[in-house]
């Protein structure tokens, strides 16, 4: 299986301030269609899952541009360019490329 | 606005079954691949189960494999996940999900249904 891996783990940030959390995988997630099916989903304390950012850098309908997602092959990075109130909870990467599908440990994201 | 809404969890003993439910609606259901995805309390997501639209596609966690089984009905806009056999380790919100046409994975979730396995 294709392990993913997420760092930090928990990530202190203050108002206004930027914040990144890198993704790691275990092996290349380009598909042989050439797309990359790295996604980043956003859980807020006590909601579902909410994807944000999928095949890498293209975010979803609504997720405010202060997100951003880059990377390529087996380094991925998502980027808030100035955390909100409103951003705190726990971010996921995940990997579409291969089965089983796999996500990230999870990054805490709380305000200091 | 897309709708899933799960339903069936509850509190099962080891060794038990379970059957879920997700109902589907303000979307084409039957072009729709979908989703298993569950979160042991306090812990991180886990993928459980695909199955394409058709259903001629399926896939399962090592985790959960010959004891699961994901189904849907297109005539009805419903998924659904059989449990058999059930173990501690199993106890999880179980979130229902679906992926968009174009292999566009994992675009909305339901709210989760609660399964405990505990004696």
């Amino acid at each position: 299986d294709v392990v993913m891996t997420q760092s930090p783990l928990s990530l202190p940030v203050t108002l206004g301030q930027p914040a990144s959390i890198s993704c790691r995988s275990s092996q290349s997630l380009v598909y042989s269609d050439g797309n990359t099916y790295l996604n980043w989903f956003q859980q807020r304390p006590g909601q579902s899952p909410r994807r944000l950012i999928y095949k890498v850098s293209n975010r979803d309908f609504g997720v405010p541009d202060r997100f951003s997602g880059s990377g390529s092959g087996t380094d991925f990075t998502l980027k808030i360019s100035r955390v909100e109130a409103e951003d705190v909870g726990v971010y996921y990467c995940m990997q579409g490329t291969h089965w089983p599908w796999t996500f990230g440990q999870g990054t805490k994201v709380e305000i200091k | 606005e897309v709708q899933l809404v799960e339903s069936g969890g509850g509190l099962v003993q080891p060794g038990g079954s379970l059957r879920l439910s997700c109902a589907a609606s303000e979307f084409s259901f039957s072009i729709c691949s979908m989703n298993w995805v569950r979160q042991a309390p306090g812990k991180g997501l886990e993928w459980v189960s695909y199955i394409s639209s058709g259903s001629s596609t399926i896939y399962y966690a090592d985790s959960v494999k010959g004891r699961f089984t994901i189904s849907r009905d297109n005539a009805k806009n419903s998924l659904y996940l059989q449990m058999n056999s059930l173990r501690d380790e199993d106890t999880a919100v179980y979130y229902c999900a679906r992926d968009s046409p174009n292999y566009d994975i994992l675009t909305d979730w339901g709210q989760g249904t609660l399964v405990t396995v505990a004696s």
